[in-house]
């Protein structure tokens, strides 16, 4: 079964420090991952996905994030964070079985990014 | 504006209560899906469904039903049977030959 595992419930860092947020993935099929963001009391954003391809994938706010086949992990990453970035990240993979076609997620890693 | 809507934003209902979590889009999307967010444990997948008239059980789906009667709405009963309701509710959607899915901004339900 698929399923996916963030390392930090929790990452304190000070505005303009690089970042990275850790994700494991388990999946015995073709990998679709995503990173989702959250804000406090609302939904969920997509920030950016992994369907084929280049294994550099880049949302339009300076996050990246690298799939690593080998190492089964998608570490989002961002050089220089912001205060507008504390939030709750989210990281997913799709999970297809049965003919039915569903997200994983795993439990989320709240960014604080402090002044 | 496409989207999807969820509805109230806010919801307090009394123990052994039933209560229904709206849940509509107008993206022609195929597939919807209900999640339940708690603090800590990211976001466990309660019912989905694929198409009208069909929906699947997630890995919460005791003390929660569903239909899918219409291609835009996927309304969520949470049943008194359900021992610990209290959390944040999220709608998604997917189309359907789409990967990712496009979720709507929640529901709190406080059960008092």
């Amino acid at each position: 079964a698929q399923s996916v595992t963030q390392l930090d419930s929790q990452v304190p860092v000070f505005e303009e420090a690089p970042v990275e947020l850790r994700c494991n993935y388990s999946s015995s099929v073709s990998v679709y991952l995503f990173w989702y963001v959250q804000y406090p009391n609302q939904g969920l954003q997509l920030l950016l996905k992994y369907l084929s391809g280049s294994t550099l994938v880049e949302s339009i706010n300076g996050f990246e994030a690298e799939f690593n086949k080998s190492q089964t992990s998608f570490h989002l990453r961002k050089p220089s964070v912001h205060i507008s970035d504390t939030a709750e990240y989210f990281c997913a993979v799709r999970a297809f079985s049965g003919g039915y076609n569903k997200l994983i997620f795993g439990a989320g890693t709240r960014l604080a990014v402090h002044p | 504006d496409g989207g999807i809507t969820q509805s109230p934003k806010y919801l307090f209902r009394k123990e052994g209560q039933n209560v229904t979590l709206s849940c509509e889009q107008n993206l022609n999307h195929d597939a919807m899906y209900w999640y339940r967010q708690d603090p800590g444990q990211g976001l466990r997948l309660i019912y989905y469904s694929q198409i009208v008239n069909d929906f699947q059980k997630g890995d919460i789906a005791e003390g929660y039903s569903v239909s899918r009667e219409k291609k835009e709405s996927f309304p969520l009963t949470v049943t008194s049977a359900q021992k610990n309701p209290t959390a944040f509710y999220l709608c998604a959607s997917r189309p359907g030959t789409g990967l990712e899915a496009f979720f709507g901004q929640g529901t709190r339900l406080t059960v008092v």
